[in-house]
């Protein structure tokens, strides 16, 4: 059964600081994706990645895939207020199914 | 833009009561999904459909079920509703495999 976990899973950060959130998954699969939540709203998509290596960037947000290590990385840099959300990684495990992480709540005080 | 709507954001139903989730996507995904959200337990999810009438179990499908006449709707069914279904339900659909998912806003439902 493929198992996705992020961590930390709560994660409190000053503005201006940088961090990284980890998603580690169980089973081989090159495909995951990134998704950030708004209290009271639903999920929006932020990056996909397709292949070993990918990086893929928007503003302060960078992620990576490592499938060989089974980890990705979603990279805050110079964080700000409006980062504030709560943010999921997907696997996608080759049979239609896309098996969420527990998500990542993120709080960045001003 | 893709638009997955939820005809109802917030329910409050009786146990024992059956009730219909209906979700409608506009861009002609082939696949659809039905998940659950609860606080520590991320995103579950209930089932999938691949294409019209076909559906698929997913990690907790029990007192669910689910309907896909046509290819732009999928609907979830609690054919009696428990508590412990009070729950966020997000509808999600995608074009094809090796493409992100897309939800929509949500229903939230109470059972008591």
């Amino acid at each position: 059964e493929l198992k996705v976990e992020q961590n930390p899973l709560f994660l409190s950060m000053q503005e201006g600081k940088n961090y990284t959130i980890y998603c580690n998954y169980s089973t081989t699969s090159d495909r995951l994706y990134w998704y950030r939540q708004d209290p009271g709203k639903s999920l929006e998509s932020l990056f996909v990645l397709l292949s070993n290596g990918a990086v893929k960037q928007e503003g302060r947000l960078m992620a990576s895939l490592d499938t060989k290590a089974r980890l990705s990385t979603l990279h805050i840099t110079a964080a700000v207020h409006d980062l504030s959300a709560t943010y999921f990684c997907a696997v996608d495990e080759g049979t239609y199914k896309y098996i969420f992480g527990t998500g990542t709540r993120l709080k960045v005080l001003a | 833009d893709v638009k997955v709507t939820q005809s109802s954001r917030y329910l409050v139903k009786r146990t024992g009561e059956k009730v219909f989730l209906e979700c409608v996507q506009d861009m002609d995904h082939e696949n659809m999904f039905w998940y659950r959200q609860d606080p520590g337990l991320g995103l579950r999810l209930i089932y999938f459909s691949y294409d019209v009438k076909m559906k698929e179990k997913g990690d907790i499908p029990e007192g669910y079920s689910v309907s896909r006449e046509k290819k732009e709707r999928f609907s979830l069914i609690l054919e009696s509703a428990s508590t412990n279904q009070t729950s966020m339900y997000l509808c999600a659909s995608s074009p094809a495999r090796a493409r992100p998912i897309y939800f929509g806003e949500g229903s939230w439902l109470t059972v008591v």
